[in-house]
């Protein structure tokens, strides 16, 4: 079955310690990215990236690193997380190129979503 | 100006009715575009993405107007589960981005 799955579901940690969240796609997408989702904010853009060893800054970037080492896989490093990055986050992938002929890009797909929480 | 403005609604609908929701982009270069539907706190599933030429899928008809930069979805014969949010998703330059959302309640 075609998905991205992303690991923990639900975590709740303290200021300060190092967390990762995983998110994995089976799907051989290039593109992979990871948003937040905050009441009244929608969804907003940490990071993306267009391929192996390509990443780029989104709109919120800031306390957050990311990784792409293998094209499945997108961590999302948390080095020294905070309050204001409790949230609720989404990974998602895309096949980047798709013939004009079809509309354009491929939507994205999303992982389930984890709920974070820093107290 | 944000990127991708969608009126936050709620639109509070009876069953049957036909509700129309638009989105207005403010990138005029703008390359792809999409409608996505949310339940509550899960992620969000593709509805459909929103050809040039408009396109229909059941129920759900999506429009493109490139010289006034907007998309609708409209939705026909709403039914109970259609009551989630709707998100417009329009894509340039390597980015999504995301409306806020419009909340659809379809009561009995």
């Amino acid at each position: 079955e075609a998905q991205v799955t992303q690991n923990p579901r639900y975590l709740i940690t303290v200021t300060g310690k190092k967390l990762t969240v995983t998110c994995s796609q089976n799907m051989n997408h290039e593109y992979m990215s990871w948003y937040r989702q905050d009441p009244g904010l929608g969804l907003r853009q940490i990071y993306y990236s267009m391929n192996v060893e390509v990443t780029d800054k989104g709109d919120v970037p800031e306390g957050y690193k990311v990784s792409r080492k293998e094209k499945r896989n997108f961590p999302l490093i948390l080095e020294s997380p905070s309050p204001n990055q409790t949230s609720l986050y989404f990974c998602a992938s895309s096949h980047f190129f798709t013939p004009r002929s079809q509309g354009g890009y491929s939507p994205l797909h999303f992982g389930n979503g984890t709920r974070l929480t820093v107290t | 100006r944000k990127e991708v403005e969608q009126d936050p609604g709620p639109f509070n609908v009876p069953e049957g009715a036909t509700v129309a929701f638009n989105c207005t982009y403010s990138n005029s270069a703008s390359q792809s575009f999409f409608w996505y539907r949310q339940d509550c706190r899960k992620e969000p599933k593709l509805l459909m993405s929103v050809y040039s030429s408009g396109n229909e899928d059941g129920r759900f008809t999506a429009q493109l107007n490139r010289a006034s930069q907007y998309i609708s979805l409209l939705i026909r014969d709403s039914k109970l589960s259609d009551s989630a949010t709707y998100l417009c998703v329009v894509y340039n330059f390597n980015k999504f981005y995301f409306g806020s959302g419009t909340k659809l309640n379809v009561k009995p």
